[in-house]
């Protein structure tokens, strides 16, 4: 069965801390996305990787095949990160396939 | 705003009634995706369509059903309506399977 796994839950940080969110996933995959969803419910899609690393201002993904793991991590974290991160892992090549992981609540604190 | 627009926002409808959500993709997008996310299941791939055909099906009731128009807007038909139905429904495009998708603001179904 494809699972994902992410950890921690739940996760409060002080504003300026370095912040890490981890995904694992079961099976071989095609791609992972990284997703974030603001309190009002709406998602942005943040990465879609499939090896490597991609940096995007002070958020950085990166994605360990042979571990089958996948870390997104913030630097300098700001209240304005609180939200819920949700990995999703792609099975098969097509988004369709997506399977997504329960979701970190990440909270910064002024 | 990823370009990929929902309506409506909000629906509170009774149990047993039918209702239908409409989702218009980023210009140029053929696929489609609907994505259920709920308390006790999070969230869920239903189904997807590409360039007006069913792609691919995952965790779709048969209550519910979905098509994809010429223009390329979509619809998620909902019938029978159970209060477990109560969700947010989440819809993406993607210019095609492969490739990264945007979520639209999703709408938020309440049955009572």
């Amino acid at each position: 069965k494809n699972e994902v796994e992410q950890s921690p839950q739940n996760l409060t940080a002080q504003e300026g801390e370095f912040i890490t969110i981890n995904c694992s996933y079961s099976v071989g995959i095609s791609a992972l996305h990284w997703l974030q969803q603001h309190p009002g419910g709406g998602i942005v899609s943040l990465f879609m990787l499939s090896s490597g690393k991609k940096k995007h201002g002070r958020l950085i993904a990166t994605i360990n095949i042979q571990e089958k793991h996948s870390s997104l991590h913030i630097t300098a974290s700001h209240p304005r990160d609180s939200a819920v991160y949700i990995c999703a892992a792609i099975y098969g090549g097509s988004q369709g396939n997506l399977i997504f992981g329960k979701g970190t609540k990440l909270s910064v604190k002024p | 705003d990823s370009g990929v627009t929902q309506t409506p926002k909000h629906l509170i409808t009774a149990t047993g009634q039918r209702v239908t959500l409409r989702c218009s993709p980023r210009s140029g997008d053929l696929s489609v995706y609907w994505y259920q996310q709920s308390l006790d299941q999070g969230l869920q791939f239903l189904i997807q369509y590409y360039n007006g055909e069913e792609r691919a099906k995952g965790n779709i009731l048969e209550r519910f059903s979905a098509q994809q128009f010429p223009d390329l807007h979509s619809e998620l038909n909902l019938s029978s309506l159970e209060l477990g139905d109560s969700a947010l429904y989440f819809c993406a495009s993607s210019p095609d399977s492969g490739t990264e998708a945007f979520f639209g603001q999703g709408t938020r179904l309440t049955v009572v």
